[in-house]
């Protein structure tokens, strides 16, 4: 199974909503990072957190990083149309491990 | 710099045949990663390597399927013989460290008829 897994699978609401979606991790991790993919193109990176890093801001977003649920989730405040696109979370579960992508959630906003 | 380039950006062919993916990662990162997407399994690492060296390609589907990294600057992805299963979209990535952020290329869409 995944190691980080995020929730929901697919999220739409309206322009200038927020946006809230999750991550979820088995195991103890270095850091944990946020990409998005818009369609047709390679992923980009939003945002690493450290694991002993609680909050994290860039911009309109928002990554929070709960280890003792093993969860994190990346809000992103007053939605825009160009936000439409597809959210992973990556995480490392090991010291020598590498980066592990979850299936990804496909957030819609509409105009 | 221009980012990671990957060529080609699409690529169809005929089951049976050869198919190269090249890829040209940031100038200064000591790793490069092979990515298959598709709907049905999501972002799969095919193959890593640090310093031009393969580390892991437990990732690799099977022997059909080989990487190399001869430089720093330059890798493939070779697919002998191509079948229709391996449609995907391919990403290369590179990156500073294993676990730091990576850099995506765009991909090539490979359809194989």
């Amino acid at each position: 199974s995944q190691q980080g897994e995020e929730d929901p699978q697919a999220l739409s609401i309206q322009e200038g909503e927020n946006a809230t979606m999750n991550c979820s991790y088995k195991t103890s991790i270095n850091n944990l990072q946020w990409y998005r993919q818009n369609s047709g193109r390679g992923l980009v990176h939003l945002i690493l957190i450290r694991s002993n890093e609680r909050e994290k801001h860039s911009g309109r977003l928002r990554v929070t990083l709960d280890t003792s649920k093993k969860s994190s989730s990346l809000l992103i405040t007053a939605s825009r149309a160009a936000d439409t696109a597809s959210y992973f979370c990556a995480t490392d579960p090991g010291a020598n491990s590498k980066l592990t992508f979850g299936k990804g959630i496909t957030l819609s906003v509409r105009p | 710099d221009a980012g990671v380039i990957q060529s080609p950006r699409h690529e169809v062919t005929e089951m049976g045949q050869e198919v190269t993916l090249r890829c040209k990662p940031i100038s200064g990162h000591d790793y490069l990663f092979w990515y298959r997407q598709t709907m049905m399994r999501g972002l799969e690492l095919l193959i890593y390597f640090n310093n031009n060296v393969p580390i892991d390609d437990s990732g690799m589907p099977e022997d059909r399927f080989s990487a190399k990294m001869p430089n720093a600057s330059f890798s493939t992805l070779k697919i002998q013989p191509s079948e229709p299963r391996d449609s995907a979209v391919y990403f290369c990535a590179s990156s500073w460290d294993l676990k730091e952020t990576q850099y995506f290329g765009p991909g090539t869409r490979l359809l194989v008829l």
